[in-house]
């Protein structure tokens, strides 16, 4: 089966620009997630979507932050306007609604910003 | 909020000798994952862990989940250059229905 994909693999943009990152999850994964890997931590979930309605946004900075999954297959998550600290890994997650799988990662998006 | 933290943060080992991490969470888990994430890749899932004092084997890894359901451990037996990477744990606690990412221990294998 074909994994998680996501797009692009790398992006480097100045402080205040935008930045979209796009992911397609797994055939028939009905939860989606993204996380925000800092180098040297573990990823920290900033959305989770269930088909395509939002279960946990709690940790999105919402003011800057912005994600959809349109039809309940693939998603963006949205950054506007990216601060330094922003610099970090984007990763996007999908599972089986079963809760007795793990998640299945796609390969990221390392965003550096200048 | 639920913290889950692992130790130690880096280990380095001869090739051949044993490994093991370990991860405590602040609150009692319903299930627990680990993850391993090689040098600029992704985390791939190892395996959950859901019963109370559960062990699993994979080859030369166990990983135990502890009696109290709030800590959980991995090891290695006789470490190989191919297993260098990140380890992960991802505790889903009971109540908020969600996973928290401890931020893992690094291994590093000598040849």
């Amino acid at each position: 089966e074909a994994g998680v994909a996501q797009s692009p693999r790398y992006k480097i943009i100045e402080k205040r620009q935008s930045v979209a990152f796009w992911c397609n999850p797994i055939s028939g994964h009905a939860t989606l997630y993204w996380y925000q890997q800092i180098l040297g931590q573990g990823p920290k979930l900033l959305i989770q979507f269930q088909n395509n309605g939002v279960v946990d946004d709690s940790q999105l900075p919402k003011d800057r932050f912005s994600a959809e999954r349109l039809k309940g297959v693939d998603s963006t998550l949205k950054i506007q306007p990216a601060k330094l600290e922003d610099s970090a890994v984007y990763l996007c997650a999908s599972r089986p609604i079963q809760l007795t799988y793990g998640y299945t990662f796609g390969s990221g998006t390392r965003l550096t910003v200048v | 909020g639920q913290q889950v933290m692992q130790i130690p943060q880096y280990q380095h080992v001869q090739e051949g000798e044993d490994f093991t991490t370990y991860c405590n969470s602040s609150t009692t888990l319903s299930n627990i994952q680990w993850y391993k994430q090689r040098p600029g890749g992704h985390p791939v899932f190892l395996i959950q862990l859901v019963k109370s004092g559960e062990v699993k084997k994979q080859k030369r890894l166990t990983f135990q989940f502890g009696e109290a359901k709030k800590n959980s451990s991995l090891h290695i037996t006789a470490t190989q250059t191919t297993d260098v990477g990140t380890y992960f744990c991802a505790g889903r606690n009971t109540n908020a229905g969600k996973s928290t990412f401890g931020d893992g221990t690094t291994l590093t294998v000598k040849p």
